[in-house]
């Protein structure tokens, strides 16, 4: 069965104390994994999409990294303004029309 | 600025009425889709379009239906069939289905 588990569902973190966030996926044949964040209240924003295994990309203090089997969301010296809930979604058809979304992991940044 | 635009913001239902749920685009983006957003949950899809006039089911479509007379627009009506429609949703666009998804604020649909 096409899965995707993000962990921890909640996060709490000091500023500028740097942490991971974990999103393993089962399915077949990957064609994608994508990162949003989301705000309470508002719908979810683009941040990042990785193809392949090994592949990185970053935006200031986020940095998404991809293996075969999970994603990891790694947020650097964090500030408050990162509070949010990240969602990550991978494709489980040829077409991309169905996406399966995480849960999300909700991370609180205090100062 | 280009952007979906949904509304209402909220909406409160008695139990029996069907409501719709606006959903507009400026984006000139030919995939739209509605998502339900449950506490504790992940997105789950609704209903999408790829195009004007033409709509697929996605995995929870009982008790909704949808239009896509316009590119722009894709609005979702809620009916009396669904029988637990407390929920946020959102409606979202792509380029072209598979692409990367653009949201909406969303529309959260409260019933009495």
């Amino acid at each position: 069965e096409d899965q995707v588990t993000q962990s921890p569902e909640a996060l709490r973190l000091q500023e500028g104390e740097s942490s991971s966030l974990n999103c393993s996926y089962t399915v077949s044949g990957l064609r994608g994994l994508f990162w949003y964040r989301q705000d309470p209240g508002k719908g979810p924003e683009f941040l990042f999409t990785l193809y392949s295994a090994g592949e990185e990309k970053e935006k200031e203090r986020l940095k998404a990294t991809l293996t075969k089997k999970e994603s990891f969301l790694h947020i650097t010296a964090p500030k408050p303004e990162d509070s949010a809930t990240y969602l990550c979604a991978v494709p489980i058809n040829q077409a991309g029309t169905a996406l399966i979304f995480g849960k999300g992991t909700t991370l609180s940044v205090s100062s | 600025d280009g952007g979906i635009t949904q509304s209402p913001k909220y909406l409160f239902r008695k139990e029996g009425q069907n409501v719709t749920l606006s959903c507009e685009q400026n984006l000139n983006h030919d995939a739209m889709y509605w998502y339900r957003q449950d506490p504790g949950q992940g997105l789950r899809l609704i209903y999408y379009s790829q195009i004007v006039n033409d709509f697929q089911k996605g995995d929870i479509a009982e008790g909704y239906s949808v239009s896509r007379e316009k590119k722009e627009s894709f609005p979702l009506t809620v009916t009396s069939a669904q029988k637990n429609p407390t929920a946020f949703y959102l409606c979202a666009s792509s380029p072209q289905v598979g692409s990367v998804l653009t949201f909406g604020a969303g529309s959260r649909l409260t019933v009495l």
